[in-house]
């Protein structure tokens, strides 16, 4: 079955400096999302993008991040001068369809973002 | 107040046990998500739900729409059930809204 693959699978890096996270979604999806879970709390919606530009995004999206699909089949996460709170797991996930014509999502491994 | 809420948020019991994990919401939703996190952190989609009532192997999701609320079942429980099990809800174009999970945990 086909599967939402994220790298690395841990990233560790010092407070300040960028980090891009990556994602390869299913290869015949269209929308594609990124969720973060902070150790010990609910998982939470970051950004969703369609048809190459973000379709919604949360508070916690602001101008440090930003999303990207940079040849057709990766999706990343860029996080602009990290700080010690963005430390969490990072989730991608990928869709077939939309808006009110609902399909499932389908979460890659995540990626483990550790800021010192 | 959470848009989606769960209970309980800790859960054990003995293996064969049958096992309800709640979730209530308190917003208009497109459908809603069962979804099971493992140890390991990764997440898999169990069902996703608008009306009526799901069944996949030993699991069951219903959910009753004018009541906001939904339940998964396990049915024969397993040790190997053990993990967060997550309710989720779409709003508008696929945003998942989560709750704060159930942690099942299945002794032998």
């Amino acid at each position: 079955e086909p599967e939402v693959t994220q790298t690395p699978s841990h990233q560790v890096t010092q407070m300040g400096q960028e980090v891009i996270l990556r994602c390869v979604p299913i290869s015949n999806h269209l929308y594609f999302y990124w969720y973060r879970q902070i150790l010990g709390q609910k998982v939470e919606f970051l950004v969703s993008f369609y048809n190459n530009e973000i379709s919604e995004k949360s508070e916690i999206f602001d101008d440090q991040f930003s999303v990207e699909r940079p040849d057709g089949s990766n999706f990343t996460l860029k996080i602009r001068s990290t700080k010690l709170e963005d430390s969490a797991m990072y989730f991608c996930a990928s869709s077939r369809t939309g808006g009110w014509g609902n399909q499932p999502q389908h979460f890659g491994d995540g990626t483990r973002l550790s800021i010192l | 107040k959470n848009e989606v809420e769960q209970s309980p948020q800790n859960l054990t019991a003995q293996e064969g046990e049958f096992i309800t994990i709640n979730c209530s919401y308190s917003v208009g939703i497109s459908a809603l998500h069962w979804l099971q996190q493992h140890p390991g952190g990764g997440i898999v989609s169990l069902f996703m739900l608008s009306s009526g009532k799901k069944k996949h192997g030993r699991l069951i999701a219903t959910i009753n729409i004018q009541e906001k609320h939904s339940s998964l079942h396990i049915t024969a429980s397993h040790p190997r059930d053990s993990a967060v099990y997550i309710c989720a809800a779409s709003k508008g174009a696929q945003k998942l809204v989560f709750g704060q999970g159930t942690r099942l945990t299945i002794n032998p």
